[in-house]
């Protein structure tokens, strides 16, 4: 798997857009971007993923740039509780299965602050 | 719906020992992966079960070991415990067809 480079920590003020990016210069065509977030003492959580379209859904919007070398992850107005590390995962596929595995960096912790 | 649980949710064991960890995975979900979460880590992929059988596994010694039900439930065992296993010990259950893992909040083991 592609490896992907986050900042290691981003501050929000609430109720503005978090704008999380993440470098994915290496990725192969059949890769797709995924998003997970991990909210302190809990298990990852599933976001988003794309692969080379914009994506959104109720919780974020994901964009990817034409080269899909780079993408990034918006949340559009950021709550207290969205305080997290949020991973950014390039994987083969789109599908779970077949020893599809997750390859987790360190992630950015973001902080949203009033 | 009902999510992944694990348990237990917290366990201490001593060095040399064994430890069974447990996963429900959630409704309609066949397919279960453990992954281990060191302190100020991202969790790392140990091995993923589909149909009852291995179908991956991530660098981790034989010592690590799995099974899968045939309810989808799945064990995670650790012999010969070391120090460095102490960790967040994750379980996310998916299906085939699905895009996302859906993950427990995990089992925190702490080796002395």
């Amino acid at each position: 798997d592609a490896k992907t480079t986050q900042p290691p920590s981003m501050d929000c003020a609430e109720g503005r857009a978090a704008n999380l990016p993440c470098n994915h210069s290496t990725i192969s065509g059949n890769e797709y971007v995924y998003w997970y977030r991990q909210i302190h003492s809990q298990g990852p959580q599933y976001i988003i993923h794309g692969l080379k379209n914009n994506e959104t859904n109720e919780m974020a919007s994901l964009i990817i740039t034409e080269d899909r070398k780079s993408s990034t992850l918006i949340l559009p107005h950021a709550t207290l509780r969205d305080t997290a590390v949020y991973y950014c995962i390039v994987r083969v596929g789109g599908l779970t299965g077949g020893g599809n595995k997750l390859t987790f960096g360190t992630g950015t912790q973001l902080k949203v602050e009033l | 719906e009902t999510g992944v649980t694990q348990s237990p949710t917290h366990l201490i064991k001593t060095r040399g020992q064994q430890v069974t960890l447990r996963c429900s995975s959630q409704s309609g979900h066949n397919t279960v992966s453990w992954y281990q979460q060191a302190l100020g880590q991202g969790p790392q992929f140990i091995f993923q079960y589909y149909r009852e059988e291995e179908n991956g596994r991530g660098n981790f010694p034989p010592r690590f070991s799995g099974l899968q039900f045939p309810n989808y439930s799945s064990e995670l065992n650790v012999n010969a415990l070391e120090l460095d296993d102490s960790a967040l010990y994750l379980c996310a259950s998916s299906h085939p067809g699905n895009y996302g893992y859906t993950f427990g909040s995990g089992t925190r083991l702490t080796v002395v």
